[in-house]
């Protein structure tokens, strides 16, 4: 059972180019987030997906885009790398949880996180 | 909008002594808490949450943790520390729409 996992695990690039980091997870997870974690910040939530094909912002969106084609796969793509986005990246998995809570549409399931993928921006 | 506060940068302890990593919330509603941990070069691995229910929640290798409402805190505890534990804890809330938001982090270090 791999679980989730992110490639690459370390990247560096320069500023301007265009970096695509990769997530992929085999539990059929509905849900799907990527992090970054900056010092003296914790993790700060950049997108996130509750279903293929569905996709939101989160708290620090801008500089990236997401797509979510197929369920288990939520690629992060940078498109024009800056020198502030140099951080590390966590990608995060959860089901869609049945608590019944606020009628069945807040899930309060956890979080499952990939190993992160070290980003240096040039 | 949802916080969480850890007040502590970095925790130290010795080891066999109890250890508590604090955490307090600011949220609307009804808190839903989570404590993570994350080792060297490695990702989050979850410890414990708090939904409803009893106060005092246990978790993985053998962490609990306090849920007081009137003081909003959700505070970590190990009765006795081990060198092993030392690592960065992460307490956070849940948003609606399974979104975390995560307090800046403590570190914890246990001295043998």
């Amino acid at each position: 059972d791999a679980g989730i996992t992110q490639s690459p695990r370390y990247k560096i690039t320069e500023t301007g180019r265009q970096v695509t980091l990769m997530c992929h997870q085999t539990w059929s997870h509905s849900y799907m987030f990527w992090y970054r974690q900056d010092l003296g910040h914790g993790l700060r939530l950049i997108y996130y997906s509750a279903a293929a094909d569905i996709t939101d912002k989160g708290e620090v969106p801008d500089g990236y885009v997401v797509s979510r084609s197929k369920t288990e796969n939520f690629p992060l793509t940078l498109e024009s790398a800056t020198r502030s986005q140099t951080s590390v990246y966590f990608c995060a998995s959860s089901e869609k949880g049945r608590d019944g809570l606020a009628g069945g549409r807040f899930s309060t399931d956890t979080q499952y996180f990939g190993p992160g993928t070290r980003l240096t921006v040039l | 909008a949802q916080s969480v506060a850890q007040p502590e940068d970095q925790v130290n302890v010795a080891e066999g002594n109890p250890l508590t990593v604090k955490c307090t919330y600011s949220v609307s509603g009804n808190p839903y808490l989570f404590w993570y941990v994350q080792y060297p070069n490695r990702g989050l691995q979850f410890l414990l949450k708090y939904i409803t229910g009893d106060n005092l929640v246990k978790g993985s290798y053998g962490f609990e943790a306090e849920f007081n409402k009137s003081q909003t805190s959700f505070h970590l505890k190990k009765p006795s520390a081990l060198v092993s534990d030392s690592a960065l804890y992460f307490c956070a809330s849940m948003e609606y729409g399974n979104k975390l938001v995560f307090g800046a982090g403590t570190i914890l270090r246990v001295k043998s």
